[in-house]
């Protein structure tokens, strides 16, 4: 099975600075078609996940653009540039790659300093 | 607009039964795979389930095979859960999810396994 790895864990930031996640897998998500599916997701508190980043860096509709998605291979980075208090949350990677079977990295929770 | 709503979630004592059900609109159902994704209260998320959009090739997390089954009615844009001999370790929020990379999810249904 492919192990998804995130850090770090928690993450406190200063409304208005950069935070970045860090998300390695255990295998390569190249698939056969040549893409790679990762995927980000952000879930707020009380809510359910909303996939944010497709394709490693690929915004969903009305994703802000201050949200990005980098990477390759095995590693892979969100970075969400001047973070506001919208933006608080456990965020997630997820690789598609080994569809169906779905895994998801710990979770990475965001909060405000 | 995509929309989707689970139901069917409730408390059941251990070795009981409960079914799922993720009603769909917004987009062509059939044409779609489709998954079940739950969370434990306070930890993150796991895989549980997985159909294909029309050929209905089933997948499941082994620590759910054998006791739950997933299935759809393309008829009636429905995705169900059936879940049986349920386990304290089996309460959680499930979610539905579309697509085989999860583009839009449902608002989820607690199951509450305890007697």
């Amino acid at each position: 099975d492919v192990v998804m790895t995130q850090s770090p864990l928690s993450l406190p930031v200063t409304l208005g600075q950069s935070a970045s996640i860090s998300c390695r897998s255990s295998q390569s998500l190249v698939y056969s078609d040549g893409n790679t599916y990762l995927n980000w997701f952000q879930q707020r508190p009380g809510q359910s996940p909303r996939r944010l980043i497709y394709k490693v860096s690929n915004r969903d509709s009305g994703v802000p653009d201050r949200f990005s998605g980098s990477g390759s291979g095995t590693d892979f980075t969100l970075k969400i540039s001047r973070v506001e208090a919208e933006d608080v949350g456990v965020y997630y990677c997820m690789q598609g790659t080994h569809w169906p079977s779905w895994t998801f990295g710990q979770g990475t929770k965001v909060e405000i300093k | 607009e995509v929309q989707m709503a689970e139901s069917g979630g409730g408390l059941v004592q251990p070795g009981g039964s409960l079914r799922l059900s993720c009603v769909a609109s917004g987009f062509t159902f059939s044409t779609y795979a489709m998954s079940w994704v739950r969370q434990a209260p306070g930890k993150g998320l796991e895989w549980v389930s997985a159909i294909s959009g029309s050929i209905d090739n089933t997948y499941y997390a082994d620590s759910v095979k054998g006791r739950f089954t997933i299935s759809r009615d393309n008829s009636k844009n429905t995705l169900y859960l059936q879940m049986n001999s349920l386990r304290a370790e089996d309460t959680a929020i499930y979610y539905c999810a579309k697509g085989r990379t999860g583009e839009r999810w449902g608002q989820g249904t607690l199951v509450t396994v305890s007697s």
